[in-house]
Order: C-alpha cells, then structure tokens, then sequence
C-alpha cells in the first residue's frame, strides 16, 4: 500500500459528460502528479501541483483542468468526454520531487 | 521532444536467470527514471539516476546510467516470478529534474517462468 488513495476504482460513463476523479496524497507530500496511460499513448504526464498551485503542465487537454485543495486532495476535472478519454488515470505524490508514491488508479470507461 | 526506446518490448526468462532492459534517449538525459507495474495496476517507483556512471539498486534490482550514450540498463540478477510485470522508463525533459515530469518509454514486459 503506498499510502496514495484514488477514487473511484471505476467509472463507466457517455460521450459528452463530465467526471471528477479524486486523489488524496501520502501525508505530508505536497505535490500531487496526474497521469493517463493507454494503450494507443502509453503513460503520459498530465499535470502537477505543489501546495496548492500548478508546478508543471504536461500532455493535459483543455477539456482537462485539476486543482489541489488546502488539505492537499487533487481532483482532476475531465469534460467533454471522448471515446478516446478511456484509459487508466494515475495520481502520484511525493515529498521532494525524487520518489514517488503512485496510487492504484481510476479506470475511465467511456461508452 | 524526448523520446524513449526501451528494449527489448518483452522478455520471457527462466527463474533465476539474469537479465538487462534497456532504455535510450533521443535526447542528453538529465535525470532517468525506473518504474515497475503489474498489469492494470499503480506502478511502482523503483529508483532515480541523475549523474553519469551513476548506479543503484533496489533489492535484486540494479539501474546504471551511461550518459554519453544517453541510456540507461536495468539489470536483474537470479529472477524470481515475483519481479514480473512490466518496467517503465521516464527521463526529463530538461535540466530542472522532476521525477514527476517524465516522459515515459513503451515499457518492456518481463514473464518469469518457475
């Protein structure tokens, strides 16, 4: 157990709408990394935030956007949704930017 | 942008044999990243390298980082079914190294057969 928890598990959803997939961090770890990882892409970095504001942008959407909240959970907001938005979305954290603590992910079905 | 080749794509080997992945950068790698995952799971952080010639390890697991040739090895010793799944590079892109910023290989999936 890495102590990173992600919720749901699963999410079976339609074309069109909006999810939130939600990650609490190890405690003490300030920064939260998100990540998408598909067959067709493989794992991708999405974003960063550290205590509370963006670090770092990767490969992220428009229709994607996240936030960290002052008890530093991170939700990742994705609209919009597209077939191709199926994948397994991973949330890490880490202390000091050298290890991490990746959670077990949210698998995103999109019908 | 940084592009990673990991090699060999898949690797089947018996218990207790050795074996080495490799992981080569298009680009200077500034900080090199291992990782493990197990089919539908979280992956696993196995350690960082950022200095050339570096080398750690992690239990039977060992990472080495030759900078001129902008790769990286990851070598197992005596394998055990429990070390398979699949092992992922990342590297940064630029200098500020973080390991959170990778960009990934395709990853090379490791069977141990008993």
């Amino acid at each position: 157990d890495s102590g990173v928890t992600q919720t749901p598990k699963h999410l079976i959803t339609a074309t069109g709408q909006r999810v939130t997939l939600r990650c609490s961090p190890r405690s003490g770890d300030l920064s939260v990394y998100w990540y998408q990882q598909s067959l067709d892409q493989g794992l991708q970095f999405l974003i960063q935030y550290y205590n509370g504001e963006e670090r770092a942008k990767g490969n992220i959407l428009e229709r994607f956007s996240a936030q960290q909240f002052p008890d530093l959970h991170s939700e990742l907001n994705l609209s919009s949704l597209e077939l191709g938005d199926s994948a397994l979305y991973f949330c890490a954290s880490s202390r000091s930017g050298d290890t991490q603590y990746f959670g077990p992910g949210t698998r995103l079905t999109v019908l | 942008s940084q592009e990673l080749e990991q090699s060999p794509q898949s690797l089947i080997v018996q218990e207790g044999k050795n074996l080495t992945i490799n992981c080569t950068s298009s680009k200077t790698l500034y900080g090199l990243y291992w990782y493990k995952q197990k089919y539908g799971e979280g992956l696993i952080f196995l350690m960082m390298l950022q200095k050339g010639g570096e080398e750690k390890s992690h239990e039977k697991i060992t990472a080495k980082l030759d900078e001129k040739k902008q790769q990286s090895s990851l070598h197992i010793t005596a394998s055990q079914p429990s070390h398979a799944g699949i092992y992922l590079c990342g590297a940064d892109s630029g200098s500020d190294t973080n390991a959170g910023k990778s960009t990934f290989g395709d990853g090379t999936t490791l069977t141990v057969k008993p």
